[in-house]
């Protein structure tokens, strides 16, 4: 089956910086979500990505299809912004296992 | 978005009980739901696909007979924790995806989370 890997596993931010993070898909996938895990556990979605990209506010996301990878950015980040993120192909069900992301006041 | 709703957020039991937890779609129709769960800095663990109107399809090494998934309506799904021990203690999350085949876009509830004293 699909393997999807993230990168990096964990990241460290001070307030208002910028930052990436990435998706790898080990195959063509029709589309991609996003995730933010908030403390509490909720999962939010952030963006449905088949393809392309798509800005929602700080955040914004692409997707290459043809080249099996899906990127996240946050820009200019905030205390809130902390949790896990995760990518997932949902009508597969497969997960990464997340980038745990901290930013620091 | 569409919204997923799951209840309750935060159970106790004492070992040999049962809980059941419930995820409800509000505001669209879900054939198929989909229970996870989660240990502490893991990512989400795929338990069982609960199919509205028959069987739910468990994951290997997932037990039938502890975890009964039941999708009586298009819009409810729910788990059932039989026999409940201090192992069974976790975060547990549903989903209820929207739309059809690879079109299909994933909604989570907002968990549950079972300590087994």
């Amino acid at each position: 089956g699909i393997q999807v890997e993230q990168s990096p596993p964990d990241l460290i931010l001070q307030e208002g910086a910028n930052s990436t993070l990435r998706c790898n898909f080990s195959d063509s996938v029709n589309n991609l979500q996003w995730f933010h895990q908030n403390p509490w556990g909720q999962l939010i979605n952030l963006f449905y990505i088949p393809s392309g990209t798509k800005q929602n506010g700080r955040l914004s996301a692409t997707t290459v299809a043809t080249e099996r990878y899906s990127l996240l950015y946050i820009s200019s980040s905030q205390t809130t912004d902390s949790g896990v993120y995760f990518c997932a192909v949902p009508y597969l069900m497969r997960f990464g296992a997340g980038t745990r992301l901290t930013v620091k006041p | 978005g569409a919204v997923v709703s799951q209840h309750p957020s935060r159970v106790i039991c004492k070992s040999g009980t049962s809980v059941k937890i419930e995820c409800r779609s509000l505001d669209f129709q879900a054939t198929t739901m989909f229970w996870y769960r989660q240990f502490p800095k893991q990512s989400l663990m795929l338990m069982a696909t609960s199919n509205e109107g028959s069987k739910a399809t468990y994951e290997q090494g997932v037990e039938k007979d502890k975890f009964l998934i039941n999708h009586a309506s298009l819009t409810l799904s729910t788990l059932t924790v039989t026999s409940a021990h201090p192992e069974d203690s976790s975060f547990y999350i549903c989903s209820a995806n929207r739309g059809a085949s690879e079109n299909t876009e994933a909604f989570f509830g907002q968990g549950t989370r079972l300590t087994v004293v």
